[in-house]
């Protein structure tokens, strides 16, 4: 089975721009989550969809971020425009329905570079 | 606080145990878990541990779980330098992983 996989693996874009990162979870698993992770720092919460639905949002930093997941399966998160601060580690993670013990599978990650 | 708390760096010597501790911040939370990150990969799910258990033993990991204190550690047996990684430890709030920092362990062989 196939795990999560999120593309591109490194991006490098000067401020003002826009980038559009994907993320493919692992297939039938309902919820799709998206994390950051700022240098050093610890990995952050963005937001949760539960199939095409946006169960929750609370973690997304400013409407510069626009996160879809159109037909419940991929999904896309844009950053427009981009800023100095959007640099970092960007994950993607899916788990089922009911995962036995709330387990999250994680991609391997983008890394977006703003310049 | 809200924060939940790892040491940056750890260094062990090849064939020793090492613990990696994590202080965290809900006493409700179900499930805590720990997630390996090797260098260029992704998070790895090492293990979880479910609030009402103590400790749970995976050949050679074992987790330890202090409710009381909210301190969660994490021992690796006869440490090997494939086992050089960083090491996170998450809890779940709702449907909300909060992760620590990581702590970066080096196996020196």
């Amino acid at each position: 089975e196939a795990g999560v996989t999120q593309f591109p693996s490194h991006s490098v874009i000067e401020k003002g721009q826009t980038v559009t990162l994907r993320c493919d979870p692992i297939s039938g698993h309902d919820n799709l989550y998206w994390y950051r992770r700022v240098m050093g720092k610890e990995i952050k919460f963005l937001l949760h969809f539960v199939k095409e639905s946006k169960q929750d949002e609370s973690g997304m930093p400013n409407n510069r971020f626009l996160a879809e997941r159109t037909g419940g399966t991929y999904s896309t998160l844009k950053v427009q425009p981009a800023e100095l601060e959007d640099s970092g580690v960007y994950f993607c993670a899916s788990s089922p329905t009911r995962p036995s013990g709330g387990e999250q599978y994680f991609g391997p990650g983008t890394r977006l570079t703003v310049t | 606080g809200e924060d939940v708390e790892q040491s940056l760096f750890l260094s062990v010597r090849e064939g020793d145990s090492s613990v990696i501790n994590c202080t965290y911040t809900d006493s409700s939370s179900t499930y805590l878990y720990w997630y390996k990150q090797e260098p260029g990969a992704g998070l790895q799910l090492l293990t979880y541990i479910f609030s009402n258990m103590d400790m749970k033993q995976d050949q050679r990991l074992t987790v330890l779980l202090n409710k009381k204190d909210k301190h969660l550690s994490l021992r690796i047996a006869d440490t090997q330098t494939g086992d050089s990684a960083i090491y996170f430890c998450a809890e779940m709030r709702g449907n909300q992983f909060y992760f620590g920092t990581g702590t970066s362990l080096t196996v020196i062989p």
